[in-house]
């Protein structure tokens, strides 16, 4: 079975620094990798996905991140957060399941960003 | 708005009931998925669904089940409840296609809770 381990269960910035969020994988095959993002309150919502070919992936909101395979990380970046920002990330790998699929999710990231 | 409605928004009852979540996939949307969110779990797969049939099954516990109509929605039973069942379930929905590779869109989520 393939997992998700994401680094830092609370992590926060100023605003207008750099946001890091950190994911590394385990899988014995290519994994499809996934970042969503939990505002309060609210359901996920994809902020940008790896599948194959470019492994530098742009997302919304202008968070991008950069598939590593020798480091099987995933990590989540900003350039400059914004309030707004603040939120719960969660790094997920989808993977078979049977005869279908499923997305296997890391134990999240709370995201502060302070003045 | 993802597209992807659920009801009830919230939901409270008593240990020993039953309850039923429902879900409306996006339009064209033929995989219909069940997650549930717990503080002690984190984010777990259940179940999911393809154009009525069940075609994955993750850590779903035997008091629950779950189907897809004709018309693609889905509900999910829960029955003699716990006070452990209390946490947020979500539905997404994708097109169920391309499988592994495919964007699950999540519902905003029905909070359970159990007394």
């Amino acid at each position: 079975a393939q997992s998700v381990t994401q680094l830092g269960s609370h992590v926060s910035v100023s605003e207008g620094a750099l946001v890091l969020l950190r994911c590394n994988y385990s899988s014995s095959v290519p994994p499809y990798l996934f970042w969503y993002v939990q505002y309060p309150n609210q359901g996920l919502q994809l902020l940008l996905k790896y599948t194959t070919g470019a492994t530098l992936v742009k997302g919304i909101n202008g968070f991008e991140a950069e598939f590593k395979k020798s480091e099987t990380s995933f990590h989540l970046t900003k350039p400059s957060a914004h309030m707004s920002d603040a939120a719960e990330y969660f790094c997920a790998v989808s993977e078979s399941a049977g005869g279908g699929n499923k997305l296997t999710f890391g134990t999240g990231t709370q995201l502060k960003v302070e003045l | 708005d993802s597209g992807v409605t659920q009801t009830p928004k919230h939901l409270i009852t008593a240990t020993g009931q039953r309850v039923t979540l429902r879900c409306s996939p996006r339009s064209g949307d033929l995989s219909v998925y069940w997650y549930q969110q717990s503080l002690d779990q984190g984010l777990q797969f259940l179940i999911q669904y393809y154009n009525g049939e069940e075609r994955a099954k993750g850590n779903i516990l035997e008091r629950f089940s779950a189907q897809q109509f004709p018309d693609l929605h889905s509900e999910l039973n829960l029955s003699s409840l716990e006070l452990g069942d209390s946490a947020l379930y979500f539905c997404a929905s994708s097109v169920g296609i391309s499988g592994n590779t495919d964007t699950q869109y999540f519902g905003p989520g029905t909070r359970l809770t159990v007394l």
